[in-house]
């Protein structure tokens, strides 16, 4: 089955510590995007890529980090610079950019205390 | 302002009602997503549009460009439709705005 996986669905860590969220997708897709949502808010962009080896800044790119070394994964890495880090967080992939449907993941709720 | 706003925020309904919910945006655009979250959080995309309707199966989405508006309607609605419909704008190539969703429930 083709699709985005996110791991893992649930995760607690500790305030201070760097924490790594896994985003895979195996639909041959060339953008990847990273969202955060928050109680009562829209989704917000953190980073997005469009193509391996290469990210963007989304609009609240500060205190976290990405790579793209592979087509298939884009993980996200949520940072001690991160003020307000609880937050669940959807990875999404498309064949191009934004006027092109978007698949997303599970997600993965982050708390950190 | 948000750049998208949706109304109505909660929507309860009857299994069977028509439902419809709308969604504003005050910004160019190249296309508006309709999405839906389940419960547990994932988010499955219902429809692209960039002008006129779609259709599938009970959901209908339509959009008027002039009037920087669009609807999603559910006909005959059921309890299995109970989620939370988030609309979003390709406001240029490359990023989309979400609205805030709307938390729709449909009692038996």
């Amino acid at each position: 089955d083709g699709g985005i996986t996110q791991s893992p669905k649930y995760l607690f860590r500790k305030e201070g510590q760097n924490v790594t969220l896994s985003c895979e997708q195996n639909l041959n897709h060339d953008a990847m995007y990273w969202y955060r949502q928050d109680p009562g808010q829209g989704l917000r962009l953190i980073y997005y890529s469009q193509i391996v080896n290469d990210f963007q800044k989304g609009d609240i790119a500060e205190g976290y980090s990405v790579s793209r070394e592979k087509k298939e994964s884009f993980p996200l890495t949520v940072t001690s610079a991160q003020k307000n880090p609880t937050a669940f967080y959807l990875c999404a992939s498309s064949p191009g950019l934004a006027v092109y449907e978007q698949y997303f993941g599970p997600g993965t709720r982050l708390t950190v205390t | 302002k948000n750049e998208v706003e949706q109304s109505p925020q909660n929507l309860t309904a009857q299994e069977g009602e028509f439902i419809t919910i709308n969604c504003s945006y005050s910004v160019g655009i190249s296309a508006l997503h309709w999405l839906q979250q389940h419960p547990g959080g994932g988010i499955v995309s219902l429809f692209m549009l960039s002008s006129g309707k779609k259709k599938h199966g009970r959901l209908i989405a339509t959009i008027n460009i002039q009037e920087k508006h669009s609807s999603l309607h559910i006909t005959a609605s059921h309890p299995r439709d109970s989620a939370v419909y988030i609309c979003a704008a390709a406001v240029n190539t490359d990023k989309l705005i979400f609205g805030t969703g709307t938390r729709l429930q449909v009692f038996p």
